[in-house]
């Protein structure tokens, strides 16, 4: 069974602390993709990557890095946490080359920064 | 880049009523994805439409996608309690796999 896991489900975090989201899937897809979720705006994609150590900018890359060394791991870096950054993470992957190509999402981890 | 408009933005149906959420562009779109989220839960896909005027039914729902390859919409006949939560479209954009996300339609069912 197809699955997507994140490092965690919540998060507390200080302004100006570096944070990791971590997300993993065991289905060797190629492409991974991080999104925040706020109310009345959706999904919004932050980075995505394609293959190991590539990496493109989504809608709203600002404040964020991203990190992948391995095919199956896909890490969000907030350099300097900020209290706009409150938010859900959602991590998805995909494979290449489907017609047929279904997202596969992580459980989220809501992240409170104060 | 691409935008794609979903309305309403919330809905609160008697169990038993109809709900039909639409979704927008002012641009062709390559397909069209539907994805459901519980509360407190994550995004499932539930289908995908590609072709012009296609229609597809999951038991009570109907899923359209326009002629013109502009708009879709999501149908739910009699809904129950089971309905419950935020719906969204998504479209494919710039790369294959990338995908673009309407804002999502929350539908809340009582009894």
């Amino acid at each position: 069974d197809v699955k997507v896991t994140q490092s965690s489900r919540y998060l507390v975090k200080r302004t100006g602390e570096k944070v990791f989201l971590e997300c993993v899937q065991d289905m060797d897809h190629e492409n991974m993709f991080w999104y925040r979720q706020d109310p009345g705006l959706g999904l919004r994609l932050i980075y995505f990557s394609y293959d190991v150590k590539m990496k493109e900018k989504g809608d709203i890359p600002e404040g964020y890095s991203v990190s992948r060394e391995k095919k199956e791991r896909f890490s969000l870096i907030l350099e300097s946490a900020s209290t706009n950054q409150t938010s859900m993470y959602l991590c998805a992957s995909i494979a290449s080359g489907r017609s047929y190509n279904e997202q596969f999402f992580g459980p989220g981890t809501r992240l409170t920064v104060l | 880049g691409q935008q794609v408009m979903q309305i309403p933005q919330y809905q609160h149906v008697q169990e038993g009523e109809d709900f039909t959420t639409y979704c927008n562009s002012s641009t062709t779109l390559s397909n069209i994805q539907w994805y459901k989220q519980r509360p407190g839960g994550h995004p499932v896909f539930l289908i995908q439409l590609v072709k012009s005027g296609e229609v597809k039914k999951q038991k009570r729902l109907t899923f359209q996608f326009g002629e013109a390859k502009k708009n879709s919409s999501l149908h739910i006949t009699a809904t129950q309690t089971t309905d419950v939560g935020t719906y969204f479209c998504a479209t494919n954009t710039g790369t294959a796999s990338k995908l673009t996300f309407g804002t999502g339609t929350r539908l809340q069912v009582t009894l």
